[in-house]
């Protein structure tokens, strides 16, 4: 069985300074994707960036970026220049074909002031 | 706003009785998936339907039941509620059902059993 493991429940970090939100998965499948999705306390999940199994080079959208280390099955989110906007659970999924997803618990992230 | 679009954005509800969420997924999205939020069990995959067909099955209960129309809608029906079905009810679409394909979610549907 798929597992997405995110052992931070909670995380602050200073405006404008950069922090790790930490994401492992568990899989046999050759073929897989890695997301991460924001959800403000307002409730919707918001797509923030995707990784491919076969992706050579770690993506980067704005102020995020995934540091996707293979053989660690590790998929890190870095968000850079932290905002006051960006206080809210994140939460990593990996697909396989077929595209189920399975969720992480998910990190609380304040930011502070 | 992703472009999916779900109602009603609020339910509440009695035990016993029976809801219906609907959704519209994304403009030339074939996959619908239905998920659950709930504060105990997390995020979990409910259900998927590509293109008018039923592909996969997670954690639906035998009370729940769901299906995707034609014009690619589709509505999660939930019977004989129990107060533990009291969460927060996405749903997402995707081009197709590859491993690659993102799934853009829907504002969800906060249902209240009481």
């Amino acid at each position: 069985a798929q597992k997405i493991t995110q052992t931070q429940p909670g995380m602050f970090v200073q405006e404008k300074e950069a922090v790790t939100l930490d994401c492992t998965y568990d899989t046999s499948d050759p073929s897989y994707g890695l997301f991460w999705y924001k959800q403000p306390s307002s409730g919707e999940m918001i797509f923030l960036i995707y990784q491919g199994s076969y992706d050579q080079q770690n993506a980067t959208e704005g102020r995020y970026s995934l540091n996707f280390q293979k053989a660690r099955k590790s998929a890190n989110l870095v968000i850079s220049a932290s905002q006051l906007g960006d206080s809210a659970m994140y939460f990593c999924a990996q697909s396989r074909t077929g595209n189920q997803f399975y969720f992480g618990t998910g990190t609380s992230l304040t930011v502070i002031p | 706003d992703s472009g999916v679009t779900q109602t009603p954005k609020h339910l509440i509800t009695a035990t016993g009785q029976r809801v219906t969420l609907r959704c519209s997924p994304r403009s030339g999205d074939l996959s619908v998936y239905w998920y659950q939020q709930s504060l105990d069990q997390g995020l979990q995959f409910l259900i998927q339907y590509y293109n008018g067909e039923e592909r996969a099955k997670g954690n639906i209960l035998e009370r729940f039941s769901a299906q995707q129309f034609p014009d690619l809608h589709s509505e999660l029906n939930l019977s004989s509620l129990e107060l533990g079905d009291s969460a927060l009810y996405f749903c997402a679409s995707s081009p197709g059902w590859g491993a690659e394909d993102t799934q853009y979610f829907g504002p969800g549907t906060r249902l209240t059993v009481l």
